[in-house]
């Protein structure tokens, strides 16, 4: 139980263009979810924190505008990386939490999804 | 803020080998404390947690004590096998949120 898949796994685009990230929770409700960024050798750096029918709330030096984060059921989280540039190009990982669970609880991870901006 | 350090790698050790990767942490209050682990081309796995000091998480040989005297939450195992080769993150919750450290990359040799 409780998994996290994303899609796609990878992709690449270019400049210019958007792109959309879908993270499902399979098997379970996600009040919330989570998007992390990951740079090569780095750790997980949180992007965003994604409750179901409600605006994202986004840490301090992530624009907004840029990354737009969408958690229209308690299944599905959408992220879409709009105008992409090369800087964007990263590992992003999403995350859900189960809505039974308390503050201190597990989050299971996507698999990620590997951007690559031209 | 909360903080996480561990031990910069790559660490790389012989088959059955001993292992230790370092952790420490800064918080405000009682955090949770993980280890996750990320296998070539996965995403992170819960490896094992600790919810309270002297708390021992424990899961596939790896243990790590929290420690709340020295902010410590080291990762140990006593045999290290091929297939533990991966990047270990250490991490802490504190309400909502994981603070991760940086990862450290474990290779293991026949």
């Amino acid at each position: 139980g409780a998994v996290v898949s994303q899609h796609p796994s990878w992709v690449i685009c270019k400049s210019g263009t958007s792109v959309k990230i879908e993270c499902r929770s399979l098997d379970f409700q996600a009040t919330t979810m989570f998007w992390y960024r990951q740079f090569p050798k780095q750790s997980l750096m949180l992007m965003a924190t994604s409750n179901e029918g409600s605006k994202a709330t986004y840490e301090q030096g992530v624009e907004k505008d840029k990354f737009l984060i969408n958690h229209a059921s308690l299944t599905l989280s959408t992220l879409t990386v709009t105008s992409a540039h090369p800087e964007d190009s990263s590992f992003y990982i999403c995350s859900a939490r189960s809505r039974l669970a308390g503050p201190q609880d597990t989050q299971y991870f996507g698999p990620g999804t590997r951007l690559t901006v031209l | 803020g909360n903080s996480v350090t561990q031990m910069e790698g790559p660490v790389t050790l012989s088959e059955e080998a001993f292992l230790t990767i370092n952790c420490t942490y800064t918080a405000t209050g009682y955090p949770s404390l993980f280890w996750y682990v990320q296998y070539p081309g996965e995403g992170l796995q819960l490896l094992l947690k600790a919810t309270k000091a002297d708390d021992k998480g424990s899961n596939k040989g790896f243990e790590a004590t929290y420690r709340k005297e020295t902010t410590s939450f080291h990762l140990e195992k006593g045999s290290v096998q091929v297939s533990d080769s991966a990047v270990y993150f250490c991490a802490l919750q504190s309400g909502y949120a994981l603070n991760f450290g940086k990862g450290t990359s474990l290779l293991v040799t026949p």
